[in-house]
């Protein structure tokens, strides 16, 4: 059974880098397309970018001037930094994992992390 | 606003049949595959149904979804208290350098 888990800082500055890195447990990370999605508090759900172990990225065009996402296959975890940040980006920030490229379709979700954006 | 569409609420009453809409273009759900998420108060979004009309495992068949055109659907037959969620459309964008988008979502209300 795959498990993914958050972790990082629930409170960040802003203008600061939000770094977050997910750790995937019952899978090999060579398997995937590793995304982060968020949600802001009471609204729907923004697709941030995926990556995949061979390199493979593809960022939403809203974010990606701030965005990168990486991956450590030797530890199993991928991770996202999302630079200058503002209140606009307090959210729910959820690592989802699934099998396809170009798709929509994250059969894998972890619990989620509350990350509030705040002096 | 969301790039698909979707009915803010729905409702109905046990062992009813809801339907939720998800509409977009033509290079978003038209040439792309929808698929569906339920997500329980308090907990992250589950995958629903895949490639349009697929249930992953464990899903079970009182939730169909179909596409025809630019429109999507999810039925949900046999309603259950525990159905009572917020249901989200998504699909792949084509346009730029391609990004996965979400309907605003749907919060269905079991009466």
């Amino acid at each position: 059974q795959v498990q993914l888990q958050e972790s990082g800082p629930g409170l960040v500055k802003p203008s600061e880098t939000l770094s977050l890195t997910c750790t995937v447990s019952g899978a090999s990370i060579s398997g995937y397309y590793w995304s982060w999605i968020r949600q802001s508090p009471g609204k729907g759900l923004e697709w941030i970018g995926y990556i995949y172990y061979r390199g493979s990225i593809n960022y939403n065009p809203s974010l990606k001037s701030r965005l990168t996402i990486s991956v450590d296959a030797s530890k199993n975890q991928f991770s996202l930094r999302l630079n200058s940040v503002t209140a606009a980006d307090t959210a729910f920030y959820y690592c989802a994992g699934g099998y396809s490229e170009w798709s929509a379709a994250f059969d894998f979700w972890g619990q989620g992390t509350m990350v509030t954006v705040s002096s | 606003q969301s790039v698909l569409t979707q009915p803010p609420s729905a409702s109905g009453t046990p062992g009813q049949k809801v339907t939720i809409s998800c509409s977009g273009s033509s290079f978003i759900i038209g040439r792309n595959y929808v698929n569906w998420y339920q997500q329980l108060p308090g907990t992250a979004p589950k995958l629903l149904i895949y490639a349009n009309d697929q249930r992953p495992s464990g899903v079970p068949d009182r939730f169909s979804g179909s596409k025809s055109g630019t429109s999507a659907s999810l039925a949900i037959s046999g309603l259950q208290s525990e159905d009572e969620a917020d249901y989200y459309c998504a699909a792949w964008d084509d346009s730029l350098s391609g990004y996965a988008v979400f309907g605003g979502g749907t919060q269905l209300s079991v009466l």
